[in-house]
């Protein structure tokens, strides 16, 4: 049971350049999310899925789509990367009954 | 627009030392509150979490506090550990899992305990 897992650990683009921000959960949860964390911003939400198939924007969708194919997995795909979107990207999932929720280790993007 | 705030944003202690952080809240609309740490260059770990209707819950030397009316949150450590130095981070839902709004977060207090 590996929980949330993320793909790739780190990452360097170039401005203009695209790139697909894998995570997975094998905990047969319904929802998940995408955050991304900045110094001194917190960790805003980026896209969340209620369940496979379903998608909604939250608080900072611009520049992003997401994809959920399946319960296990949810992307996140950067379609034109900017340096403002340099950033720490967390994917996370809660608990069914529980709500606690369970975060990936983070992919570490910088756009130059 | 909820608004989470943690005080203090840093905090280097002794070990061994009770310490107390602080969060608080805008809206008290809220579902949970849970307390996450987060280690350098890793993800978050749940630590605690208080749904609207308890008080408090603990976990070893972990003791967090909810008063929902005002909007505030204490999490106490008892007798602090070296290993205890991370960034512990506050946050809210308004629905059970998060639901479409997810969680919102404080920006953390950075936590340095001194052997």
């Amino acid at each position: 049971n590996a929980g949330v897992t993320q793909t790739p650990k780190f990452q360097v683009l170039k401005t203009g350049q695209s790139m697909t921000l894998q995570c997975a959960q094998d905990m047969n949860h319904n929802s998940m999310y995408w955050y991304r964390q900045d110094p001194g911003m917190g960790l805003r939400l980026i896209y969340y899925s209620a369940s496979e198939g379903t998608t909604d924007k939250g608080e900072v969708p611009n520049g992003y789509n997401v994809s959920r194919l399946n319960k296990r997995e949810f992307s996140l795909r950067l379609e034109s990367a900017a340096p403002s979107q340099t950033s720490v990207y967390f994917c996370s999932s809660p608990g069914e009954g529980t709500d606690t929720q369970y975060f990936g280790p983070g992919t570490r993007l910088t756009v130059l | 627009k909820q608004e989470v705030t943690q005080i203090p944003a840093a905090l280097s202690v002794p070990e061994g030392e009770n310490l107390v952080l602080n969060c608080s809240f805008t809206d008290s609309a809220i579902y949970n509150l849970q307390w996450f740490r987060q280690d350098p260059g890793k993800g978050l770990t749940s630590l605690l979490l208080i749904q609207s209707s308890q008080r408090e819950q603990t976990s070893g030397r972990l003791n967090a506090s909810l008063d929902k009316s005002s909007g505030r949150s204490t999490l106490y450590i008892a007798a602090s550990q070296p290993g205890d130095s991370a960034t512990y981070l506050c946050a809210v839902d308004r629905y059970s899992g998060g639901g479409a709004d997810g969680l919102t977060f404080g920006k953390g207090t950075h936590l340095i305990i001194q052997p």
